[in-house]
Protein backbone atom coordinates (compact mmCIF):
# COMPACT_ATOMS: atom_id res chain seq x y z
CA UNK A 1 0.00 0.00 0.00
CA UNK A 2 1.48 3.46 -0.98
CA UNK A 3 1.80 5.91 2.01
CA UNK A 4 1.64 8.73 -0.90
CA UNK A 5 -1.31 8.15 -3.57
CA UNK A 6 -0.24 10.54 -6.41
CA UNK A 7 -2.32 11.02 -9.69
CA UNK A 8 -2.90 10.72 -12.43
CA UNK A 9 0.18 8.47 -13.66
CA UNK A 10 0.52 9.11 -16.76
CA UNK A 11 -0.07 12.80 -18.65
CA UNK A 12 -0.07 13.47 -22.18
CA UNK A 13 -0.84 17.37 -23.25
CA UNK A 14 -0.51 19.83 -25.96
CA UNK A 15 2.71 23.09 -25.02
CA UNK A 16 0.28 25.75 -23.77
CA UNK A 17 -1.83 23.90 -21.71
CA UNK A 18 -2.64 23.60 -18.46
CA UNK A 19 -2.19 20.81 -15.75
CA UNK A 20 -2.24 19.84 -12.04
CA UNK A 21 -0.84 16.85 -10.42
CA UNK A 22 -2.07 15.33 -6.82
CA UNK A 23 -0.14 13.99 -4.20
CA UNK A 24 -2.66 12.65 -1.51
CA UNK A 25 -2.43 10.38 1.57
CA UNK A 26 -4.49 9.71 4.77
CA UNK A 27 -1.32 10.23 7.41
CA UNK A 28 -0.10 13.83 7.93
CA UNK A 29 3.34 15.24 6.83
CA UNK A 30 5.36 17.65 8.21
CA UNK A 31 6.10 18.43 4.75
CA UNK A 32 6.14 17.99 1.15
CA UNK A 33 8.57 17.91 -1.15
CA UNK A 34 7.79 17.59 -4.97
CA UNK A 35 11.15 16.72 -7.62
CA UNK A 36 11.06 16.31 -11.02
CA UNK A 37 13.37 13.46 -12.53
CA UNK A 38 14.90 13.13 -16.46
CA UNK A 39 15.86 9.99 -18.05
CA UNK A 40 18.81 8.66 -16.56
CA UNK A 41 18.95 11.13 -13.92
CA UNK A 42 18.12 11.28 -10.33
CA UNK A 43 15.18 13.53 -9.01
CA UNK A 44 15.74 17.28 -8.67
CA UNK A 45 14.51 19.33 -6.20
CA UNK A 46 11.60 21.74 -7.32
CA UNK A 47 10.10 22.81 -3.90
CA UNK A 48 9.78 21.91 -0.09
CA UNK A 49 6.05 22.93 1.46
CA UNK A 50 5.76 23.04 5.47
CA UNK A 51 3.23 24.87 6.29
CA UNK A 52 -0.79 23.83 5.76
CA UNK A 53 -2.44 25.96 3.09
CA UNK A 54 0.93 27.17 1.85
CA UNK A 55 1.05 27.96 -1.72
CA UNK A 56 4.84 28.29 -3.34
CA UNK A 57 5.14 29.75 -6.84
CA UNK A 58 7.91 28.60 -9.24
CA UNK A 59 7.43 30.62 -12.64
CA UNK A 60 4.94 28.97 -14.01
CA UNK A 61 4.35 26.08 -11.54
CA UNK A 62 2.26 26.43 -8.74
CA UNK A 63 2.97 24.41 -5.51
CA UNK A 64 -0.16 23.77 -2.57
CA UNK A 65 0.08 22.04 0.72
CA UNK A 66 -3.38 20.94 1.96
CA UNK A 67 -4.47 22.48 5.33
CA UNK A 68 -4.70 19.33 7.02
CA UNK A 69 -1.21 18.41 5.47
CA UNK A 70 -2.00 15.36 4.23
CA UNK A 71 -2.58 16.14 0.16
CA UNK A 72 -0.36 18.69 -2.25
CA UNK A 73 -0.89 19.61 -5.60
CA UNK A 74 1.24 21.28 -8.39
CA UNK A 75 -0.57 22.80 -11.29
CA UNK A 76 2.05 23.76 -14.43
CA UNK A 77 0.53 26.67 -16.14
CA UNK A 78 0.86 26.86 -20.11
CA UNK A 79 2.93 23.73 -20.23
CA UNK A 80 5.88 23.53 -22.64
CA UNK A 81 7.92 20.60 -24.19
CA UNK A 82 10.70 21.48 -21.53
CA UNK A 83 8.21 20.15 -18.55
CA UNK A 84 8.36 16.87 -19.84
CA UNK A 85 9.73 14.68 -17.23
CA UNK A 86 8.44 12.16 -14.26
CA UNK A 87 6.83 14.56 -11.42
CA UNK A 88 7.48 13.06 -7.72
CA UNK A 89 6.07 14.19 -4.49
CA UNK A 90 7.66 12.85 -1.28
CA UNK A 91 6.84 13.46 2.50
CA UNK A 92 8.42 13.69 5.65
CA UNK A 93 6.98 10.54 7.74
CA UNK A 94 9.36 9.08 10.91
CA UNK A 95 12.65 10.97 10.20
CA UNK A 96 12.53 8.74 6.73
CA UNK A 97 11.37 10.36 2.98
CA UNK A 98 8.24 8.28 1.44
CA UNK A 99 7.46 9.18 -2.22
CA UNK A 100 4.50 8.79 -4.48
CA UNK A 101 5.15 6.36 -7.72
CA UNK A 102 5.15 9.46 -9.78
CA UNK A 103 3.23 11.10 -12.58
CA UNK A 104 5.16 10.60 -16.12
CA UNK A 105 4.45 14.13 -17.70
CA UNK A 106 4.73 14.18 -21.73
CA UNK A 107 4.14 17.97 -23.20
CA UNK A 108 3.96 18.11 -27.11
CA UNK A 109 4.62 20.76 -29.38
CA UNK B 1 30.72 22.60 -6.17
CA UNK B 2 30.49 19.12 -7.31
CA UNK B 3 27.14 16.93 -6.92
CA UNK B 4 26.84 13.74 -5.90
CA UNK B 5 28.49 11.41 -8.02
CA UNK B 6 27.62 7.12 -7.97
CA UNK B 7 29.61 4.67 -9.86
CA UNK B 8 28.85 2.61 -11.43
CA UNK B 9 26.17 4.27 -13.89
CA UNK B 10 25.71 1.09 -15.26
CA UNK B 11 26.27 -2.55 -14.01
CA UNK B 12 25.47 -6.36 -15.35
CA UNK B 13 25.29 -9.36 -13.39
CA UNK B 14 23.97 -12.85 -12.88
CA UNK B 15 22.19 -14.32 -10.45
CA UNK B 16 23.71 -15.27 -7.68
CA UNK B 17 26.34 -12.89 -7.66
CA UNK B 18 27.05 -10.13 -5.75
CA UNK B 19 27.51 -6.30 -6.40
CA UNK B 20 28.99 -3.13 -4.53
CA UNK B 21 27.58 0.38 -5.58
CA UNK B 22 29.30 3.43 -4.40
CA UNK B 23 28.54 6.75 -3.50
CA UNK B 24 30.33 10.47 -3.04
CA UNK B 25 28.17 12.94 -1.61
CA UNK B 26 28.71 16.53 -2.18
CA UNK B 27 31.20 18.05 -0.23
CA UNK B 28 30.46 18.84 3.21
CA UNK B 29 27.41 16.82 3.48
CA UNK B 30 27.36 13.75 5.98
CA UNK B 31 24.41 12.09 5.55
CA UNK B 32 23.86 9.57 2.86
CA UNK B 33 20.38 8.08 1.74
CA UNK B 34 20.21 5.02 -0.65
CA UNK B 35 16.70 4.17 -2.86
CA UNK B 36 15.69 1.76 -5.26
CA UNK B 37 13.97 2.72 -8.25
CA UNK B 38 11.52 0.47 -10.12
CA UNK B 39 8.71 0.93 -12.43
CA UNK B 40 6.39 -1.20 -10.37
CA UNK B 41 7.42 0.14 -6.89
CA UNK B 42 8.70 3.64 -7.30
CA UNK B 43 11.15 5.03 -5.42
CA UNK B 44 12.21 3.17 -2.26
CA UNK B 45 14.02 3.76 0.66
CA UNK B 46 16.65 1.36 1.37
CA UNK B 47 19.24 2.79 4.42
CA UNK B 48 20.48 6.26 5.64
CA UNK B 49 23.76 6.75 7.40
CA UNK B 50 25.10 9.59 8.88
CA UNK B 51 28.86 10.03 10.44
CA UNK B 52 29.08 6.37 9.78
CA UNK B 53 26.51 5.01 11.30
CA UNK B 54 23.44 3.70 9.84
CA UNK B 55 20.19 6.05 11.27
CA UNK B 56 17.11 4.60 9.37
CA UNK B 57 16.57 0.99 7.93
CA UNK B 58 13.91 0.93 4.93
CA UNK B 59 11.82 -2.87 4.47
CA UNK B 60 14.66 -4.68 2.41
CA UNK B 61 15.49 -8.14 3.43
CA UNK B 62 19.74 -8.70 4.55
CA UNK B 63 20.90 -9.10 1.49
CA UNK B 64 20.95 -5.44 1.01
CA UNK B 65 23.78 -3.41 3.32
CA UNK B 66 25.78 -0.25 3.18
CA UNK B 67 28.46 1.20 4.95
CA UNK B 68 29.76 4.61 5.34
CA UNK B 69 33.69 5.85 5.49
CA UNK B 70 35.19 8.71 7.33
CA UNK B 71 34.95 10.79 4.42
CA UNK B 72 31.01 10.43 4.10
CA UNK B 73 31.68 7.97 1.04
CA UNK B 74 29.39 5.54 1.12
CA UNK B 75 28.45 2.05 -0.60
CA UNK B 76 25.77 -0.30 -0.89
CA UNK B 77 26.04 -4.27 -1.19
CA UNK B 78 23.58 -6.42 -2.29
CA UNK B 79 24.58 -10.56 -2.06
CA UNK B 80 23.08 -13.31 -3.77
CA UNK B 81 21.20 -11.03 -6.78
CA UNK B 82 18.00 -11.90 -7.53
CA UNK B 83 16.07 -10.86 -11.11
CA UNK B 84 13.67 -8.30 -9.08
CA UNK B 85 17.17 -6.81 -7.64
CA UNK B 86 17.39 -4.72 -11.14
CA UNK B 87 16.41 -1.21 -10.55
CA UNK B 88 17.81 2.06 -10.66
CA UNK B 89 19.96 2.60 -7.39
CA UNK B 90 20.07 6.29 -6.21
CA UNK B 91 22.13 8.09 -3.61
CA UNK B 92 20.85 11.14 -2.06
CA UNK B 93 23.39 13.40 0.29
CA UNK B 94 22.61 16.54 2.50
CA UNK B 95 24.25 18.41 4.97
CA UNK B 96 22.53 17.23 8.19
CA UNK B 97 20.26 13.93 9.19
CA UNK B 98 17.02 14.52 8.52
CA UNK B 99 15.48 15.54 11.45
CA UNK B 100 13.88 18.94 11.34
CA UNK B 101 12.49 17.83 8.05
CA UNK B 102 13.56 20.67 6.11
CA UNK B 103 17.20 19.13 4.85
CA UNK B 104 17.58 19.20 0.46
CA UNK B 105 18.56 16.08 -0.37
CA UNK B 106 20.65 16.29 -3.59
CA UNK B 107 20.71 13.04 -5.34
CA UNK B 108 23.31 11.14 -8.03
CA UNK B 109 22.24 10.07 -11.28
CA UNK B 110 22.18 6.47 -9.81
CA UNK B 111 23.42 3.14 -11.15
CA UNK B 112 21.56 0.86 -13.36
CA UNK B 113 21.57 -2.34 -12.13
CA UNK B 114 20.28 -5.75 -14.55
CA UNK B 115 20.79 -9.30 -12.87
CA UNK B 116 20.34 -11.58 -16.06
Amino acid sequence: TQLLEQSPQFLSIQEGENLTVYCNSSSVFSSLQWYRQEPGEGPVLLVTVVTGGEVKKLKRLTFQFGDARKDSSLHITAAQPGDTGLYLCAGSYGNKLVFGAGTILRVKS
Amino acid sequence: KAGVTQTPRYLIKTRGQQVTLSCSPISGHRSVSWYQQTPGQGLQFLFEYFSETQRNKGNFPGRFSGRQFSNSRSEMNVSTLELGDSALYLCASSYFIRTGNKDTQYFGPGTRLTVL
